[in-house]
């Protein structure tokens, strides 16, 4: 069992807000994830993190923003949330000598209105 | 880059009969495999993987198959119960560039029925 959290799990928000996920890991993981997936639909990868100050962009285009300051924190922010962002968003996290596993956090559902 | 294809998109079973999900992938250089659970207003789960150089493996009432030749493996759940209804999801597993990319299936909804 991995400890991956993130906050909130469900959020709705208004367009033109400023929003942060907020994903956090207490197993000292180097590698995090951030993955789009809207409902009953695959997995989409925006965000990786290879350590701390380390960010780079998935396979799909997202406006959102990550940081990595620290090695448990990986914060994902929309600076302006539209409707079109709407949909449910995972992090994960994998441990250096943990083979490939992926160990996913319980998502956080965010609607704009 | 990996292409990773699932089917079927939905499988309903009746409770105690068995469920089996097949994926392809693309690219012979992926080594891991990985299977992962999701259920409703959760985060995905893994529940099984298996590596390149094993063809088979299995945990309980689960398993997997891998044929590299064909590039494809499959889930197979035996003796399914109602707990077993989520979204399944597999994944190819590859490293490129120093980064392990992970390629997910398109996902197959499971319906056990009782």
């Amino acid at each position: 069992e991995a400890d991956i959290y993130q906050t909130p799990r469900y959020l709705v928000i208004g367009t033109g807000k400023k929003i942060t996920l907020e994903c956090s890991q207490t197993m000292g993981h180097d590698k995090m994830y951030w993955y789009q997936q809207d409902p009953g639909m695959e997995l989409h990868l925006i965000h990786y993190s290879y350590g701390v100050n380390s960010t780079e962009k998935g396979d799909l285009s997202s406006e959102s923003t990550v940081s990595r300051i620290r090695t448990e924190h990986f914060p994902l922010t929309l600076e302006s949330a539209r409707p079109s962002h709407t949909s449910q968003y995972l992090c994960a996290s994998r441990a250096p000598d943990s083979g490939n596993t992926i160990y996913f956090g319980e998502g956080s559902w965010l609607t704009v209105v | 880059g990996e292409n990773v294809e699932q089917h079927p998109s939905t499988l309903s079973v009746q409770e105690g009969d068995s469920a089996v999900i097949k994926c392809t992938y693309s690219d012979s250089a992926s080594n891991y495999f990985p299977w992962y659970k999701q259920e409703l207003g959760k985060g995905p789960q893994l529940i099984i993987d298996i590596r390149s150089n094993v063809g088979e493996k299995k945990d309980q009432r689960i398993a997997v198959t891998l044929n590299k030749t064909a590039k494809h493996f499959s889930l197979h759940i035996t003796e399914t119960q109602p707990e077993d209804s989520a979204v399944y999801f597999c994944a190819a597993s590859i490293w490129s560039g120093g980064y392990q990319k992970v390629t997910f299936g398109t996902g197959t909804k499971l319906q056990v029925i009782p």
